[in-house]
């Protein structure tokens, strides 16, 4: 079975331009994460979705950060307009909420450089 | 109270040796508490995890101890091999209604010497 899928796996931007990140979780998963780690910050969640629906997106650190999930099988992350600090490395996790434990499947993370 | 304080922020070991990192909460409201492990270049990854109603869970080399009363809980790796060199992550399930959002700590960078 496929595990979480990201892309793209790294991404070189300028400053003011869009980024969108792509997350496909694993079939069958009904939670969604979006978090963002970093050496100063660690690992922040962002966003989190529950059956498509946003539940908790506290983390989001302003209007420029964006997340969807249209289906249970797609979500994305958008910055805009994208800014030096928001490099960083984005991953995305589903889990199955629900079941014993909850375990968060990380996938391999979008490697984001603003310049 | 959201918290989850996580020590120390690196540790070196010797092949062979113990290696121990620590972690503490304040919210009781916590249930969950499992601990990941992250290689370089890759995401987290569960690596073994506790329910407040137990005190220890042993899976190999690896052993979550809890102690609920202390709200701490430690991880100990055993026999410490250079392939366990990594960041390991403490972290605790917020059981809030619908919101069961995992509680972070902010890792533990192990380098185990060969």
């Amino acid at each position: 079975d496929a595990g979480v899928i990201q892309s793209p796996r790294h991404e070189v931007t300028e400053m003011g331009q869009e980024v969108t990140l792509r997350c496909k979780p694993i079939s069958g998963h009904n939670s969604l994460f979006w978090y963002r780690q970093t050496m100063m910050r660690g690992l922040e969640l962002l966003i989190y979705f529950n059956n498509n629906v946003p539940i908790d997106d506290s983390g989001m650190p302003e209007d420029r950060f964006s997340a969807k999930m249209p289906n249970a099988s797609f979500s994305t992350l958008k910055i805009q307009p994208s800014e030096p600090r928001d490099s960083a490395v984005y991953f995305c996790a589903s889990s199955r909420q629900g079941a014993s434990g909850e375990t968060q499947y990380f996938g391999p993370g979008t490697r984001l450089l603003v310049l | 109270q959201q918290q989850v304080k996580q020590s120390p922020q690196s540790l070196i070991v010797q092949k062979g040796g113990i290696s121990i990192i620590n972690c503490a909460y304040e919210n009781t409201a916590f249930d969950y508490f499992p601990w990941y492990q992250q290689f370089p270049g890759k995401g987290p990854a569960l690596l073994i995890a506790i329910r407040p109603d137990v005190s220890e869970k042993k899976e190999g080399r690896f052993t979550i101890s809890f102690n609920k009363s202390a709200k701490q809980f430690s991880l100990h790796i055993m026999d410490s091999q250079p392939g366990d060199s990594a960041t390991y992550f403490c972290a605790a399930t917020l059981n809030a209604g619908n919101n069961r959002k995992l509680i972070w700590g902010l890792g533990t960078s192990l380098a185990v010497n060969p």
